[in-house]
C-alpha cells in the first residue's frame, strides 16, 4: 500500500515565525492531498485540499493566508503555517487517498511558545 | 450530506475485557468504512476495513462488520491488553474521495 511521509513530527516555534509541514507520498503520485488539524481530545477537521499544480481548496473557516499549501509535484504537498501564534498549536495531519483507502502521513505536533 | 456518529469516550476496561465501540454512519450510495488508531503521540493507522455490505474487517483480534440494515460499524475485540490503549476513529469514505470521520474514542486498559 501507499506510504507518506510527513516531516516534521514535532516543531517548537517562537510566536510570529513560519513553520513549513511537508507531506510526501512515497509510493505513488497523488494529484490531490489533503490536510487536517486535530485539536487536543478532538477529531480531524479538514482544513483544506491541495491540488496539485493549482490552488488548494479550503474549508470554511480556515485562513488560506494563514495557513499557505503548495502542491508543487505529484509526490509532495506543503502546508506552511505563516507568523505563528500560540493558538495554532496543534497536531496536523495529511491523507493521500489511495482508491477507496486513506493513507495518513505521522503527524506533526506543532508548539508555538 | 455522509457523517459518521462514534460512541463518546472515555472508555476504562480492565486487561482482557470485552471491548465494543459504537459506530453508525449516515451515507448516500455505498461507502467503504473503516477503523483507524492513534497512539499517543502519532499519527493515525489503518486497523480494519470493509468496502461493502456484510464485509467483516478484522487485525490484531479487533473485527467490525459493516452492517447496511443497521448503518453500523461497531469496533469489538474480545480481550484487550494494555497495548490497545489508544484513541479509536470511525471513518467512512466515499467514491467522491471525501473522508468523514466520527469524534474518536480514547480507550485505557488498566492491568
Amino acid at each position: 500500500g501507499a506510504v507518506v511521509s510527513q516531516h516534521p513530527s514535532r516543531v517548537i516555534c517562537k510566536s510570529g515565525t513560519s513553520v513549513k509541514i511537508e507531506c510526501r507520498s512515497l509510493d505513488f503520485q497523488a494529484t490531490t492531498m489533503f490536510w487536517y488539524r486535530q485539536f487536543p481530545k478532538q477529531s480531524l477537521m479538514l482544513m483544506a485540499t491541495s491540488n496539485e499544480g493549482s490552488k488548494a481548496t479550503y474549508e470554511q473557516g480556515v485562513e488560506k493566508d494563514k495557513f499557505l499549501i503548495n502542491h508543487a509535484s505529484l509526490t509532495l504537498s506543503t502546508l506552511t503555517v505563516t507568523s505563528a501564534h500560540p493558538e495554532d498549536s496543534s497536531f496536523y495531519i495529511c491523507r493521500v487517498q489511495g482508491g477507496t483507502e486513506a493513507f495518513f502521513g505521522q503527524g506533526t505536533r506543532l508548539t508555538v511558545v | 450530506g455522509d457523517s459518521v456518529t462514534q460512541m463518546e469516550g472515555p472508555v476504562t476496561l480492565s486487561e482482557e475485557a470485552f471491548l465494543t465501540i459504537n459506530c453508525t454512519y449516515t451515507a448516500t450510495g455505498y461507502p467503504s468504512l473503516f477503523w483507524y488508531v492513534q497512539y499517543p503521540g502519532e499519527g493515525l493507522q489503518l486497523l480494519l476495513k470493509a468496502t461493502k455490505a456484510d464485509d467483516k474487517g478484522s487485525n490484531k483480534g479487533f473485527e467490525a462488520t459493516y452492517r447496511k440494515e443497521t448503518t453500523s460499524f461497531h469496533l469489538e475485540k474480545g480481550s484487550v491488553q494494555v497495548s490497545d490503549s489508544a484513541v479509536y476513529f470511525c471513518a467512512l469514505g466515499n467514491t467522491g474521495n471525501q473522508f468523514y470521520f466520527g469524534t474518536g474514542t480514547s480507550l485505557t486498559v488498566i492491568p
